[in-house]
């Protein structure tokens, strides 16, 4: 089936800095991803779609200016949480429909940030 | 999206079949019923979806009532690395891209 590459699976940094997550489509070309946020013992949490060549859109309460999203390919999205805190601390997952479109979502394997 | 209600925890013994229930009382009838799970620290991954008539693939069976009301996702033989949150999902298919709105699921425990 189609895979989802997500990288770094986990990262700990200081609070302050910032951190970029990669979310590539390895055999298939996605113009859309979905980010998703999950805190511990919690459901996942779309923070925001990414749409190749414009902006992307957010959902409410997520802020765009600490959550930049890129998505300047077809196979790749960034999210870089910038100055971190801990609270940002969160289990951050990417998806991306198969063939581009529709319902069916592949899942990045997602990345664990902890902030310091 | 049709709102759905699941069991907050179920246990199976390893080699039998679980079968985890989803009520999904006020789906309209072009909305699809889908499931995932998702393994602990892991991204979700899907396992099947269906409209109305019963679908089977290599991973699980899903039976959906006749008024489609509810539905079962069905693993024939539970092995202990099906022990995950199993989510059960319903929506109108758009022909473009969608986002999935997980609820809290069924987390499945499959005992040695």
């Amino acid at each position: 089936g189609a895979v989802v590459s997500q990288h770094p699976s986990r990262v700990i940094c200081k609070s302050g800095t910032s951190v970029k997550i990669e979310c590539r489509s390895l055999d298939f070309q996605a113009t859309t991803m979905f980010w998703y946020r999950q805190f511990p013992k919690q459901s996942l949490m779309l923070m925001a779609t990414s749409n190749e060549g414009s902006k992307a859109t957010y959902e409410q309460g997520v802020e765009k200016d600490k959550f930049l999203i890129n998505h300047a390919s077809l196979t790749l999205s960034t999210l870089t949480v910038t100055s971190a805190h801990p609270e940002d601390s969160s289990f951050y997952i990417c998806s991306a429909p198969q063939g581009g479109s529709g319902e069916k979502l592949f899942f990045g394997s997602g990345t664990q940030l902890s902030v310091l | 999206d049709a709102k759905t209600t699941q069991p907050p925890s179920m246990d199976c013994a390893e080699g039998r079949a679980a079968n985890l229930p989803c009520n999904h009382s006020t789906i309209s009838g072009n909305e699809y019923v889908y499931w995932y799970r998702q393994i602990h620290s892991q991204g979700p991954q899907y396992i099947i979806h269906g409209l109305k008539n019963n679908e089977t693939n290599e991973m699980a069976s899903l039976i959906i009532t006749e008024d489609r009301k509810s539905s079962t996702l069905i693993l024939p033989h539970a092995t202990l690395r099906d022990t995950a949150v199993y989510y059960c999902i319903v929506l109108r298919p758009s022909g473009s891209a969608r986002q999935l709105t997980f609820g809290s699921g069924t987390q499945l425990t499959v005992l040695p």
